[in-house]
């Protein structure tokens, strides 16, 4: 079964740091770009960064750029982002996302 | 950036109905341009790519059309469960962008 499993939400003070995960099965994980899109309660959806399937290209959307790091490791068939320098407005549902595929999410709250 | 504007913001429908939901790009996407569909309180769900391909598993009811600027997602003899909120994609160019999305009322 295709399946993504996202974990590492939390909740995290401003200014924190907080590391998401996102588990591939099912699929070829190293011959498909990646993605994180990121969804603000009752909001809606804003892609937030893509990674090339050999980890060679990043693209990041203006808001999290110079903040959050995507990256993977393909042996592991696992997708990470990083997220740096925490603002109340990263609070949202991470979600990673595949070949048309998309994982559960991961609640990330940044507040104090 | 490319800017997706989807119309309308909401309807309301009943069962058997045909909705369309309609998306404009600000630039010309090519067929760069994908369907999602999310019900309450789960994660969105693909269901058309390239415009036109429908994905592996989603019921034949859903079709989708267009290139350029202007694309059209069409929902035959609509399903309660077809209730939800339905987002436009470009991914032509990066920043990938949604629409705003459309709420389907039953």
């Amino acid at each position: 079964e295709v399946q993504l499993v996202e974990s590492g939400g939390d909740l995290v003070q401003p200014g924190g740091s907080l590391r998401l995960s996102c588990e591939a099965s099912g699929f070829t994980f190293s011959t498909y770009d990646m993605h994180w899109v990121r969804q603000p309660p009752g909001k809606g959806l804003e892609w937030l960064s893509t990674i090339g399937g050999r980890g060679d290209s990043t693209y990041y959307a203006a808001a999290v750029n110079g903040r959050f790091t995507i990256s993977r490791d393909n042996s592991e068939n696992t997708l990470y982002l990083q997220m740096d320098s925490l603002r109340a407005e990263d609070s949202a549902i991470y979600y990673c996302v595949g070949p048309w595929i998309w994982g559960q999410g991961t609640l990330v709250t940044v507040s104090s | 950036d490319i800017q997706m504007t989807q119309s309308p913001s909401s309807l309301s429908a009943s069962v058997g109905d045909r909705v369309t939901i309609t998306c404009r790009a600000s630039q010309a996407i090519s067929n760069a341009l994908a369907w999602l569909q999310q019900r309450p309180g789960k994660a969105p769900k693909s269901l058309i790519y390239d415009a036109s391909s429908l994905l592996s598993g989603v019921p034949s009811r859903f079709s989708g059309s267009g290139s350029g600027t202007d694309f059209t997602l069409t929902i035959s003899n609509l399903q309660p469960e077809d209730f939800g909120t339905y987002y436009c994609l470009q991914y032509t160019a990066y920043p990938r962008t949604y629409g705003q999305g459309t709420k389907v009322e039953i």
